[in-house]
């Protein structure tokens, strides 16, 4: 694979069902992200990692989780979830963290609670 | 708080120019990006400023000014293929990147 891969593509999920969305990266980027989007408003971040092994909160952090267990996968649980969790999910990763760096994106999970 | 505003939408005839602009306030200011979005599909990088002026990449420039808050994307010799959203962000003070909604360009024959 080169680039950024997420799986799944697309989910329909039943409200309080637990979910994890998979973002995994073969570029040996240190910093991954993940946001949502939802039409008319920009890109959201959820959570975001420096580093291996470290995580921090964004915008819209709640009843979201992320870990980082390595550098190239980069998973986002959501617990129990909730209608308006109904998104596109992108994950993004770059070379460098805290500093100026091009974002590279996947290709985005669509997923649905109902 | 911190905030980019840019059109909805604009519309424009193939083989024309297109300036679509991008205005901003942020907490700190680390660089502006403009990435194109295709329905459907992923953000992929267009250009980036960080210095005051115009960079200019094939059919597309980019312009910054800072002391306005201020940037545009100048697309050339528009082809249907640009039918696309574009979106303007800022990385902040925390080098978070801060986007706007878009802006969706439609071409017409």
């Amino acid at each position: 694979i080169a680039g950024i891969t997420q799986a799944p593509t697309s989910q329909i999920l039943a409200a309080g069902r637990r979910m994890t969305l998979r973002c995994t990266q073969d570029m040996r980027h240190n910093a991954m992200y993940w946001y949502r989007q939802d039409l008319g408003l920009g890109l959201r971040l959820i959570h975001y990692s420096n580093t291996a092994g470290t995580t921090g909160k964004g915008e819209v952090p709640d009843g979201y989780s992320v870990s980082r267990a390595n550098t190239d996968d980069f998973p986002l649980t959501l617990a129990s979830a909730v209608p308006s969790q109904t998104s596109v999910y992108f994950c993004a990763s770059s070379l460098h963290e805290k500093v100026t760096d091009t974002q590279y994106f996947g290709p985005g999970t669509r997923l649905t609670v109902l | 708080g911190q905030n980019i505003d840019q059109p909805t939408e604009m519309t424009a005839t193939e083989g024309a120019i297109v300036q679509i602009n991008c205005t901003y306030q942020t907490s700190g200011f680390n660089g502006l990006f403009w990435y194109q979005q295709h329905a459907g599909e992923a953000p992929t990088f267009l250009s980036y400023n960080v210095l005051d002026g115009l960079e200019e990449k094939g059919r597309f420039s980019s312009f910054l000014s800072r002391s306005k808050g201020y940037s545009y994307l100048l697309l050339k010799e528009l082809q249907m293929k640009d039918s696309a959203s574009y979106l303007c962000a800022v990385m902040d003070s925390n080098y978070q990147l801060i986007w706007g909604a878009g802006t969706k360009l439609i071409i017409k024959p």
